[in-house]
């Protein structure tokens, strides 16, 4: 597709499930991030990668934040025992290089309820 | 940690009217780009400006920046209602580090 595409677009999960979320980036982009937006808030940078290694995983909040990238495309973001702080409107990107900026999803909105 | 801190944190304006929103940084900049928010949803990229570059224009919006203040400006002139967005500013975190670290951003109110 012509931008990044990211599924589901909303996603309502019981507190304690497992969730994943996908990522699909624009072909060629070897780049791909994660980023996490709470209401009313700044990215908060989750994961980086290049290719399917993830050079800079610093941002993930706890071990129950897991992303992984296969085939130097898709991406899936897997959080494991949701609880209600991870309720946010989680946002992938992915670039080709620095100068061009990242091109954003639409981001999936999460609610642990 | 955040690179760049947005100022003011909201701005309403009339059609028509300039907007002025500004970045301040804490460390050296690298690039800094500018980026618009729509319903909370996915980020567009609007324009980036290089370390070495005082300012850059596209079509109506205009960036400044000024290393020695750490500081940028983006500014949209005529404004519309449909700029109605957040804008936030981003940098790389430096060191070669490919992160982009992003502001809290500006909450921008265009009025019919």
């Amino acid at each position: 597709g012509a931008g990044v595409s990211q599924s589901p677009s909303n996603k309502v999960t019981e507190k304690g499930k497992d969730v994943e979320l996908r990522c699909d980036p624009i072909s060629g982009h070897t780049a791909l991030y994660w980023y996490r937006q709470s209401l009313g808030q700044g990215l908060e940078f989750l994961i980086y990668f290049q290719g399917n290694s993830a050079p800079d995983k610093s941002g993930l909040p706890s071990d129950r934040f897991s992303a992984e990238r296969t085939g130097g495309s898709v991406s899936t973001l897997t959080i494991q025992r949701t609880q209600q702080e991870d309720s946010a409107v989680y946002l992938c990107a992915s670039s080709v290089n620095r100068v061009d900026g990242y091109t954003f999803g639409s981001g999936t909105r999460l609610t642990v309820v | 940690s955040q690179q760049g801190e947005e100022d003011p944190q909201a701005l309403s304006i009339q059609e028509g009217e300039n907007a002025t929103m500004n970045c301040s940084y804490k460390t050296s900049i690298n690039n800094l780009q500018w980026y618009r928010q729509n319903s909370g949803r996915g980020l567009v990229h609007l324009i980036l400006i290089r370390s070495n570059e005082r300012e850059k224009h596209s079509g109506r919006l205009r960036v400044t920046l000024d290393t020695s203040k750490k500081s940028s400006s983006l500014l949209i002139t005529a404004s519309r209602a449909a700029d109605t967005a957040s804008y936030f500013c981003a940098d790389f975190q430096g060191g070669g580090s490919e992160k982009l670290v992003f502001g809290k951003g500006t909450k921008l109110t265009v009025n019919p």
